[in-house]
């Protein structure tokens, strides 16, 4: 299986600020990364997909970057919605994975 | 716009079967741009796909549950089912359903609310 580890775990921060959230696989993924946004007792939402393409109606403050085994998630200026817990996800094997989460709180 | 909704008993009893249905609206599992796919969320921790079903029957399973989990289609009733053996207290989860792209991009894109599943006698 391809690991996937997310770093920080938690993260605080205020509105407006820019956030950064890490995500390495355990070996070469190319670019095949999605990121997903969930909140509270609700579905996993796609925000990016293939590491920097945003997903459709995503707000253009949320960019992806990377390649191969490091990947970021990027919040340009934080907003009050944007509280939730972030996945990233390889699409690279058949057996897909996802990583521990970040959660993003005041 | 399609929709996903998960249906099911929330209380299974060790080691019964647990038994799910997704049902589809706005868009047909006959559709061969996609495939349809279960995933779970023990309760406080990370994501888990669980496998998936293509409208042709052709599935694909986490190595770590393929001995225990069949999922199924019914395109006369556009449901998908996931069937999961000999549960234990460790398959307590909120189970969703999802819609997947693999081709050309790779992605979950439509997930269904959830169905919360405890696993106790």
């Amino acid at each position: 299986d391809i690991q996937m580890t997310q770093s920080p775990s938690s993260l605080s921060a205020s509105v407006g600020d820019r956030v950064s959230i890490t995500c390495r696989a355990s070996q070469s993924i190319s670019s095949y990364l999605n990121w997903y946004q969930q909140k509270p007792g609700k579905a996993p939402k796609l925000l990016i997909y293939a590491a920097s393409t945003l997903q459709s109606g995503v707000p253009s403050r949320f960019s992806g970057s990377g390649s191969g085994t490091n990947f970021t998630l990027t919040i340009s200026s934080l907003q009050s919605e944007d509280f939730a817990t972030y996945y990233c996800q390889q699409s690279y094997s058949t057996l897909w994975t996802f990583g521990q989460g970040t959660m993003v709180e005041i | 716009q399609v929709q996903l909704q998960e249906s099911g008993p929330g209380l299974v009893k060790p080691p019964e079967t647990l038994s799910l249905t997704c049902t589809v609206s706005g868009g047909s599992v006959n559709s061969g741009s996609y495939y349809w796919s279960w995933i779970r969320q023990p309760p406080g921790k990370e994501l888990e796909w669980i496998g998936y079903i293509y409208y042709s029957g052709s599935t694909n399973y986490n190595p770590s549950l393929k001995s225990r989990v069949t999922i199924s289609v019914d395109t006369s009733k556009n449901q998908i089912s996931l069937k999961l053996s000999s549960v234990t207290a460790a398959d307590t989860a909120v189970y969703y359903c999802a819609r997947e792209l693999r081709s050309g991009s790779y992605y979950m894109d439509v997930w269904g609310k959830g169905t919360t599943v405890t696993v106790s006698s």
